[in-house]
């Protein structure tokens, strides 16, 4: 069973809509939580931390539910530059990072 | 802050030869870099975990000898590629993980990524 699982999508949403990536992870140990976005050929980029009490940033909103092991990421009136990949990581004990296979979003005009 | 970069961002090179990849932290110490390889719409697949002055982690599946790690100093990794061939052919990404004392301790830094293209 892979730790970190992820629908790889493709979302192929309206410019405006509301969209949101769920994911789950195996391991009840895990401590740290986070959503990094990946453009085309590029490297990813840290987008949120996820913490047990919810965390939003402008148009987009994390949560974690450690009861049912998995995170989510909202994104609120989307604009053509979410399009992007979208990878949640989850982090055990010392240099234990485990990524997901991404999300693919598209925002259409 | 935390800015991380790699060189060179692009390589091509003849099958048979060796290319070294170039991770440096600008702006922090890094204890801890990871080492990703990454094939056209696939996730990260994680190589190895290059601790300061010790012996790289290798993941299973990954030839140490083929991919061969250094990590002399708090800023600076590097990846060496032996004796490429065309299904190394991938691009390469970095990551660094500040010390212990820092606050983002828990966070990974990317590299911009390095291209390889053996022919």
């Amino acid at each position: 069973r892979k730790e970190v699982e992820q629908d790889p999508g493709p979302f192929n949403v309206p410019e405006g809509a509301t969209v949101a990536f769920n994911c789950t992870y195996s391991n009840s140990a895990s401590q740290s939580f986070f959503w990094y976005r990946q453009d085309c050929r590029k490297e990813p980029k840290l987008l949120m931390s996820v913490y047990s009490s919810g965390n939003e940033d402008g148009r987009f909103t994390a949560q974690l539910n450690r009861a049912s092991q998995y995170i989510s990421l909202l994104i609120r009136d989307s604009k053509l530059s979410d399009s992007a990949t979208y990878l949640c990581v989850v982090t055990l004990t010392g240099n234990q990072f485990y990524f997901g296979t991404g999300t693919s979003l598209t925002v259409i005009p | 802050g935390a800015v991380v970069s790699q060189h060179p961002s692009r390589v091509i090179c003849k099958s048979g030869t060796s290319v070294k990849i170039e991770c440096r932290s600008l702006d922090f110490q890094a204890t801890t870099m990871f080492w990703y390889r990454q094939f056209p719409k696939k996730s990260l697949m994680l190589m190895a975990t290059s601790n300061e002055g010790s012996k790289a982690t290798y993941e299973q599946g990954v030839e140490k000898d083929k991919f061969l790690i250094n990590h002399a100093s708090l800023t600076l990794s590097t990846l060496t590629v032996t004796s490429a061939h065309p299904e190394d052919s991938s691009f390469y990404i970095c990551s660094a993980r500040p010390n212990p004392r820092a606050s983002s301790y828990n966070e990974q830094f990317f590299g911009p990524g390095t291209r390889l293209t053996v022919l």
